[in-house]
């Protein structure tokens, strides 16, 4: 069964905007991650953050992670064609890795 | 490093027959994941390896199962395929626990007829 629900499911923008994606969980977590899967093949991790940390950089990319709320936030600035894809988050609360549903992100050039 | 590769990467298989799904972790990585994707349920955890022995397992049937050799590599095997049983099955391979950062392969698209 899946843990994180991401929102929206769907989202659609230009080249240049920044995309922001959530994810909300319901159990207490050790970590979460973020993976990108571009279409049909395998996922790829783009950051971690783990429980005790609330904000995360890398790149382009920014996470937060809100425990309290038990809910993250991936934000992708300045955003580019490639960027095209689907984006998971993934939760680990020491059973297994759970992964939502996924966020489908269209960047239009 | 060479990454996670998964064989084959297409298979046609018809109902009741059974499948065997290879995967070759990234050398050095002792802990490996299988997943299931499709596009109702997406993403759901199978079972993870470690050191040859399954350390947790997905609410998958019984006709789901796995095995990791002593060079880490992997095996899945399905049972008595169902239409169900369709889906993109991948492999992920990790240095510690599934819990850190997973390289994933690309994955074996399993069509049952």
């Amino acid at each position: 069964s899946q843990q994180g629900e991401e929102d929206p499911q769907a989202l659609s923008i230009q080249e240049g905007e920044n995309a922001t994606m959530n994810c909300s969980y319901k159990t207490s977590i050790n970590n979460l991650q973020w993976y990108r899967q571009n279409s049909g093949r395998g996922l790829v991790h783009l950051i971690l953050i783990r429980s005790n940390e609330r904000e995360k950089h890398s790149g382009r990319l920014r996470v937060t992670l809100d425990t309290s709320k038990k809910s993250s936030s991936l934000l992708i600035t300045a955003s580019r064609a490639a960027d095209t894809a689907s984006y998971f988050c993934a939760t680990d609360d020491n059973n297994d890795m759970r992964f939502g549903a996924g966020t489908r992100l269209t960047v239009k050039p | 490093k060479a990454g996670v590769t998964q064989t084959p990467r297409y298979l046609i298989k018809t109902r009741g027959q059974q499948v065997t799904l290879s995967c070759s972790p990234i050398s050095g990585h002792r802990s490996v994941s299988w997943y299931q994707q499709t596009p109702g349920q997406g993403l759901q955890f199978l079972f993870e390896y470690f050191s040859e022995t399954q350390r947790n397992k997905g609410n998958f049937p019984g006709r789901f199962s796995g095995r990791q050799f002593s060079n880490s590599r992997s095996e899945m095997n399905v049972s008595t395929l169902e239409l169900g049983d369709s889906a993109l099955y991948l492999c992920a391979s990790s240095l510690g626990r599934a819990y850190n950062e997973q390289f994933f392969g690309p994955g074996t698209r399993l069509t049952v007829l």
